[in-house]
């Protein structure tokens, strides 16, 4: 069991680009989360998603949109990527949607945008 | 929404010395209160959580402590060693699946010196 699984790994990406970020589950969680983590800001909630097909906006949401087209998937996308999104960004999952739950975080996907 | 502030951003303490890490939060209807410790490099990963119809829980060297009437909680980390340097984070949650969604604290950085 994978868990759950993100990519890139990292990535350059000039400032204009659209950028999409991969985010998969194996453990069939109802539950996941997009996450920015800044050097002394902690996590912040980009988007998150209750269940397959329903989607809400995080603390941080402008400039992401996500999608969640089935239980495993979860992508993330920058429709034009700004050097204030250079981040690491961390997708998490949840058995449930209440936020009362263990989170299980991926790897996390460093993102660099000049 | 949610605010929760974390106390210190960071902790030295020598190893064999007790941590203790501080939490509030302004929502009171939060009723799950988990902790997430994140080694250099790594994702974070949940140590210990606790929810409002309980004071206090243990699991070996950790615990955790709630004051639902102050809105505060805190992680206790006693005989510390080198390997629990890293960045701890709290968190709170209503568990109102309408909402879906933790809160994180900005984070504490411990670090034991041996």
């Amino acid at each position: 069991i994978a868990g759950i699984t993100q990519a890139p790994t990292s990535q350059i990406l000039a400032a204009g680009r659209r950028m999409t970020l991969r985010c998969t589950q194996d453990m069939r969680h109802n539950a996941m989360y997009w996450y920015r983590q800044d050097l002394g800001l902690g996590l912040r909630l980009i988007h998150y998603s209750n269940t397959a097909g329903t989607t809400g906006k995080g603390e941080v949401p402008d400039g992401y949109s996500v999608s969640r087209a089935n239980t495993d998937d979860f992508p993330l996308t920058l429709a034009s990527a700004v050097p204030s999104q250079t981040s690491v960004y961390f997708c998490a999952s949840s058995d449930d949607g209440s936020g009362a739950d263990t989170q299980y975080f991926g790897p996390g996907t460093r993102l660099t945008v000049l | 929404g949610e605010n929760v502030e974390q106390h210190p951003s960071t902790l030295s303490v020598q190893e064999g010395d007790s941590a203790v890490i501080k939490c509030t939060y302004s929502d009171s209807a939060s009723n799950y209160f988990p902790w997430y410790k994140q080694e250099l490099g790594k994702r974070p990963q949940l140590i210990i959580d606790i929810r409002s119809n309980v004071g206090e829980k243990k699991d070996q060297r950790i615990a955790v402590t709630l004051n639902k009437t102050a809105k505060h909680f805190s992680l206790h980390i006693t005989e510390t060693q080198p390997e629990d340097s890293a960045v701890y984070f709290c968190a709170a949650s209503t568990g109102d699946t309408n909402a879906g969604k933790s809160t994180f604290g900005d984070g504490t950085t411990l670090t034991v010196k041996p």
